[in-house]
Order: C-alpha cells, then structure tokens, then sequence
C-alpha cells in the first residue's frame, strides 16, 4: 500500500505570493492533519479535515486555509507569505482520526522556503 | 497551559549503550501518549503509543516506554543502541479523542558513537 504523498517536495516563494501544497493520503484514510515543524516552534498542528470538513484547527492566522476533497486527497494554501512561513509541513492520515484507536502516518513534508 | 517537556535536546550515547530519552507532560489526567520518530529529510514515524491499556509499551525497533502517573512521566528506552537509532524523537500527547490535537515536544536529537 502507498503511504502519504506529499507535492511538491521543496518550493521556493518570495514574500507576498501564496502558495497550495497537496497531499494524498493512504488509500481508504479519511483523517487528514497539516502540521508546521519549524526550528524555533517545533511541531505545530494546523488543522485536520475529515470527510471533506475541517474537524480541528490550531492556533494559526486565516491566511492559513486548507480542504479536503472527496477522495480524501487534500490542500493547503498559505495566501501572502511571510518570511516566517519558511517551514517543513507535514501531512498525516489516518483512518477515522482517533487517538487511540488509529496511527497518524506523515509523509515526507514539503520544505517551503520564502525570500 | 497543556505542554509535554522533553529533557535534553541532544543526547549521545555508544553504540551498545542504554538509551534513554525522558519526556513529561504537564497535567495529572492520563492523557494519550506518543513516541516519534523522524529520520533525516523524512516524516515521523510512530514508535508506540500509550492509550491506557499498560502502564509498559513495546515499540518498534526495540523501543519501549513506561507512563508513570504519579511523575507524570513517560520516558522512552531501549537497551542497546543501534548506529541506524541516530535520528531526532518527539515526545507527543493529546487530551483529546482526535490523534491530530497532539502537542509535541521540542524533540531530542540522538547521536550513536561508534
């Protein structure tokens, strides 16, 4: 079985752009998580889609938006970049999203750097 | 505020040697618990979890971790280290019955001497 897939892998932006970063999870995964791991913050949750609706969400600015799609498959986009958007985002899936029924599985991420 | 502290940000150790990563978490309601790992350029893996079935967990690659309640602890372990365990762990935990609501923690890169 494939695991998460996550496009592109690395990406260059300048301040100002957006940018929409993709993820497909494991087949038959509905849980979808969006995660920032930068070296100063760590780890952060950004949100979790489920179903094609947004289930959970951290603490993050509106210019952070995501969807999911009826196939499960999922979207971010972070509309007029900031410097400190220049992060590794990691997507998981799982199957219902439980915590402790089900495992989180992450993909590879997509290293985004703005200038 | 809920938060998981992991003590340690870089932690060396012989190959052969006992490894010993602590992790503590902030508040005295069992909550569910989570040891992760990430290789170089590559997501996280989940190495176990602890959801109150047993006090004592069994991972993969040999790790194992133990919830303490009354240290509000759960430290991972594993007795003889592998050059291949070089790579950076997290610490996770979530209140909540979503596994994506988790806090991590700051994470300790491990080092394997040869």
């Amino acid at each position: 079985k494939a695991g998460v897939t996550q496009t592109p892998r690395y990406l260059i932006k300048t301040r100002g752009q957006q940018v929409t970063l993709s993820c497909s999870p494991i087949s038959g995964h509905r849980s979808v998580s969006w995660y920032q791991q930068t070296p100063g913050q760590g780890l952060q949750f950004l949100f979790e889609y489920f179903s094609e609706t947004q289930r959970n969400k951290g603490n993050f600015p509106g210019r952070f938006s995501g969807r999911q799609f009826s196939n499960s498959r999922s979207e971010m986009n972070v509309s007029t970049l900031e410097l400190g958007d220049s992060a590794l985002y990691l997507c998981a899936s799982s199957l219902e999203g439980g915590a402790g029924t089900d495992t989180q599985y992450f993909g590879p991420g997509t290293r985004l750097t703005v200038l | 505020a809920q938060s998981v502290t992991q003590l340690g940000s870089h932690v060396s150790v012989s190959e052969g040697a006992l490894v010993l990563l602590r992790c503590n978490y902030s508040s005295s309601v069992p909550p569910y618990l989570f040891w992760y790992v990430q290789y170089p350029n590559q997501g996280l893996q989940l190495l176990l979890k602890y959801t109150s079935a047993a006090t004592l967990v069994k991972g993969i690659n040999g790790f194992e971790a133990e919830f303490k309640k009354s240290e509000t602890s759960f430290h991972l372990t594993k007795p003889s280290a592998h050059m291949s365990d070089a790579a950076e762990y997290f610490c996770a935990v979530t209140w909540y019955s979503s596994a994506s609501k988790i806090i991590f923690g700051s994470g300790t890169r491990l080092s394997i001497r040869p």
